[in-house]
């Protein structure tokens, strides 16, 4: 069966400091992958996703990129964190012909300070 | 994506109640997904729809995609203690997710 994990579980990093979110999905190749942030209270928002290795499309123009080194590991960077980056990073993955049906890792917390 | 209308946005219900929410869009989706999450946890996934009209359970939850494609409800019948929690409805089209605000369940004993 397929598995997802991310980490770390929990970050607190500085303003201003670099950031390396890391997700790796088991049991399955070529997955979509997908970096998802939901900020303190609700709504998740779809930050970047991959279809591939090296197709990586951004949703919301931000501090943070991603990359996908390997068919199955994403990495959600930055360069410089933002007080605003703060919240919760959920890696998440879907595949085969049941594409649309999204399945989430365990999430990061983040806090910057 | 865009935002869904999930509603209610909250609910307190008593143990053994059943409780429905539903979500509606302006736009067609070709997948309905309902999610709950914990605190601090990622959500899970509790029933994926494929097909306008369709019904699905699994256990205690029943879901349904709206015939139009642009809306779709659960129902958790029987509810209990454990129920507690956030629940996300997700409206799925070329791999991507529009998420609800969420309706956050509290049980009362």
């Amino acid at each position: 069966s397929q598995t997802i994990h991310q980490w770390p579980a929990t970050l607190v990093q500085p303003v201003g400091s670099p950031l390396s979110l890391e997700c790796t999905v088991e049991g399955t190749s070529n997955p979509n992958l997908y970096w998802y942030r939901q900020a303190a209270g609700r709504g998740l928002q779809l930050l970047f996703y991959s279809i591939g290795i090296d197709q990586i499309s951004s949703e919301v123009p931000q501090n943070l990129s991603a990359s996908r080194p390997q068919d199955r590991q994403f990495i959600l960077s930055s360069k410089k964190l933002l007080l605003s980056d703060s919240g919760f990073y959920l890696c998440a993955w879907s595949v085969g012909p049941r594409g649309n049906t999204i399945y989430f890792g365990e999430g990061s917390w983040l806090t910057v300070v | 994506g865009q935002q869904l209308n999930q509603s209610p946005q909250s609910m307190f219900i008593q143990e053994g109640e059943d409780v429905s929410m539903n979500c509606t869009s302006s736009s067609i989706f070709n997948t309905w997904l309902w999610y709950k999450q914990d605190p601090g946890e990622g959500p899970v996934l509790l029933i994926a729809l494929y097909k306008a009209g369709e019904l699905t359970s699994n256990g205690r939850l029943t879901a349904q995609f709206g015939i139009t494609r642009k809306d779709s409800f659960l129902n958790i019948s029987a509810s209990i203690p454990s129920d507690v929690g956030i629940y996300f409805c997700a409206g799925a089209q070329d791999y991507k997710l529009s998420f609800g605000a969420g309706t956050t369940v509290t049980v009362r004993a």
